[in-house]
């Protein structure tokens, strides 16, 4: 299917445990990027990429790691959940220029 | 550091009538405005993108305005309808990163 995808939709997990959220765009857009929305904060940057092999931070990377090995692929991984995470977190890809575009977004609760 | 602002927070108003929402952002050197709207539990589905140098855009009922220098954009929403009720979100686009506003949530009663 065209488009971004987000998996998985929904996630519970411990605290200190590691986990992976995937993101998978089939447009070969350049930029790709990472979002978490908060009530009270809106969606703030995490980190994105502008092309394979280079990532930057955003507004909130701390606690966060980014990859891109492959230009349709952008996983982000949170090296030891904490509480603060729990959040919604959305992936977004544009070209150069014109409308982003985002994925359906990923739960995540941290207990 | 790009700040966007969103106001009002929230709107309730009788199926029928125009929605009028703001948009305000801080550094005018931007490379588009985008609008969103976001339903309950979703993701964000992109309504209309007005490019720096475009004065407003039209889609349907729909009808965005930018102000660059100003740093203002409006979104009008011509006689609301209750599928309307959602949250919309403002983002405007510097070099390549989307800043967002905080959105207003619109209820639209029938």
């Amino acid at each position: 299917d065209a488009g971004i995808t987000q998996s998985p939709r929904y996630k519970i997990t411990e605290t200190g445990r590691q986990v992976t959220l995937m993101c998978h765009q089939t447009w070969s857009h350049s930029y790709m990027f990472w979002y978490r929305q908060d009530l009270g904060h809106g969606l703030r940057l995490i980190y994105y990429s502008a092309a394979a092999d280079i990532t930057d931070k955003g507004e909130v990377p701390d606690g966060y790691v980014v990859s891109r090995s492959k230009t349709e692929n952008f996983p982000l991984t949170l090296e030891s959940a904490t509480r603060s995470q729990t959040s919604v977190y959305f992936c977004a890809s544009s070209a150069t220029g014109p409308a982003a575009f985002f994925g359906q977004g990923t739960r995540l609760t941290v207990v | 550091k790009q700040e966007v602002t969103q106001i009002p927070a929230a709107l309730s108003v009788p199926e029928g009538e125009n929605l009028v929402l703001n948009c305000s952002f801080t550094d005018s050197a931007i490379y588009n405005l985008q609008w969103f709207r976001q339903d309950p539990g979703k993701g964000l589905t992109s309504l209309l993108l007005i490019q720096s140098s475009q004065r407003e855009q039209t889609s349907g009922r729909l009808n965005a305005s930018l102000d660059k220098s100003s740093g203002r954009s409006t979104l009008y929403i011509a006689a609301s309808q209750p599928g309307d009720s959602a949250t919309y979100l403002c983002a405007v686009k510097d070099d390549y990163k989307l800043s967002f506003g905080a959105g207003t949530t619109v209820t639209v009663r029938a």
